[in-house]
This record gives C-alpha cells, structure tokens and sequence, in this order.
C-alpha cells in the first residue's frame, strides 16, 4: 500500500519569502509522484510530477521539487511567494505499475497563506 | 478546449435520497477517476474506469455507491439512500490513457468538483 504524508496542514509565509513545503511518501515499488495545487471551490490543477530521470523537476508558477530516494521525500519549493500563491497544495504519488492505472494516493494537504 | 465538467456544482439531499453526479471528461479522454475529499481532509480514490468498464473499484463504498462510463454520454457517480456522512467534494478527473507515449502517467486533469450536502 502507499501512502503520503505532508507536514503542516497550515504553512504561513511572508510575501517574497522561501515557500517550503514538505512531503514524504511510502512505496513498496518505484513511485511517480506529483504536487497539484487547489484554488478555493476549484479542482485540482498540476504543479509538477517526477516520473523518471532528472531528480530536481520543475513546474508552473515557479515552482520546483526534489525526489530524494534516500529520505522518501517530495518537498516542493518556491523562492519568493507571490499573494496569488495562497491556495491549498497537495503532494500525491501512483504506482510506477501501467497494469495497476494511474490512481493517486493523496496527502492530507498543506493550505498556504501568504502575507503581505 | 473545454475541461472536464462536472454538475451539478452544489447538490443538496435529504438523507436517504438519490444522488446522481455527472462528469464528462476532457474530449477524447477515455479514462476517468472519481475521488472524494471529505471536510479537512485530502482526496481518496473512489473508481477508475474506461469506458464501459470499471477497471478499478477498490476505493468504493460496498453499498449505495455505484459508478459507470457508458459508451455514450457522461461518466455517473451514483449514491443511494444518502446519509450525512456521505456530504463531501466529488471530484471526477481524466485522461487520455493511464500512461503516456513517453512511458510514465498522463497527467489527470481534474473537475471542479461537485459539493454534496446531506440535510
């Protein structure tokens, strides 16, 4: 079974501050793992995802996270938050199996406030 | 190009009533997820399916909940006999395929969601 954890379900940042938030994940075979973002009463939209290759992804809005095998993790990054960055953030990972489909197994979430 | 639609936007039922979430997916997308995001909670997986087949149910309630992709038409995320526990977001996303031409996932675009309120 898989599962994802985010730590911190609240992050407040300063306008300009580092964004960091944190995700690990637990696979018993070699994740694909994603980072989507929710505006309030929207559905989700992609960030970023690691399949294979490069460890250091990057994505929309700036954004970038890293997959580090070692620590099982999935942090995503931002250098500079920006007011429009407020929203809710979820960290997400499937099975790198094609015959098991492409479900995502989410975290809990971690909502972003940023002030100014 | 239009997203993927989901309606209604907001459904409110009385417990032990029908509800009936409709999602039509991304034009030709073949595959579709159904998730729910209970209140302060992240968002489980419910259903995955093509069309006229439900590939992966393992996410589903084992009673009044049903799920379908007909050849034709909107996916539909069926719920009987509604209680208050069943109120959260219905979320249904799609894709073209589970995995893309390059190898890894194809990329979920997801729904605005249906909120489901049970009185």
């Amino acid at each position: 079974a898989q599962s994802v954890t985010q730590l911190g379900s609240h992050v407040s940042v300063s306008e300009g501050a580092l964004v960091l938030l944190r995700c690990n994940y637990s696979s018993s075979v070699p994740p694909y793992l994603f980072w989507y973002v929710q505006y309030p009463n929207q559905g989700l939209q992609l960030l970023l995802k690691y399949t294979t290759g490069a460890t250091l992804v990057k994505g929309i809005n700036g954004f970038e996270a890293e997959f580090k095998k070692s620590e099982t993790s999935f942090h995503l990054t931002k250098p500079s938050a920006h007011m429009s960055d407020a929203a809710e953030y979820f960290c997400a990972v499937s099975r790198g199996i094609e015959a098991a489909g492409n479900k995502l197994t989410f975290g809990g979430g971690t909502r972003v406030l940023v002030k100014p | 190009n239009a997203g993927v639609m989901q309606n209604p936007r907001h459904l409110v039922r009385r417990r032990g009533q029908e509800a009936r979430l409709r999602c039509s997916p991304v034009k030709g997308h073949s595959h579709v997820y159904w998730y729910r995001q209970l209140p302060e909670e992240g968002l489980k997986f419910m259903v995955y399916l093509q069309k006229e087949n439900i590939i992966d149910e393992s996410g589903m309630p084992k009673e009044r909940f049903s799920a379908e992709f007909p050849k034709e038409g909107p996916s539909i995320l069926r719920i009987q006999q509604v209680v208050r526990g069943d109120s959260a977001a219905y979320f249904c996303a799609s894709s073209p395929e589970s995995y893309g031409l390059a190898g890894g996932p194809d990329e979920q675009f997801f729904g605005p969601g249906t909120r489901l309120t049970v009185l």
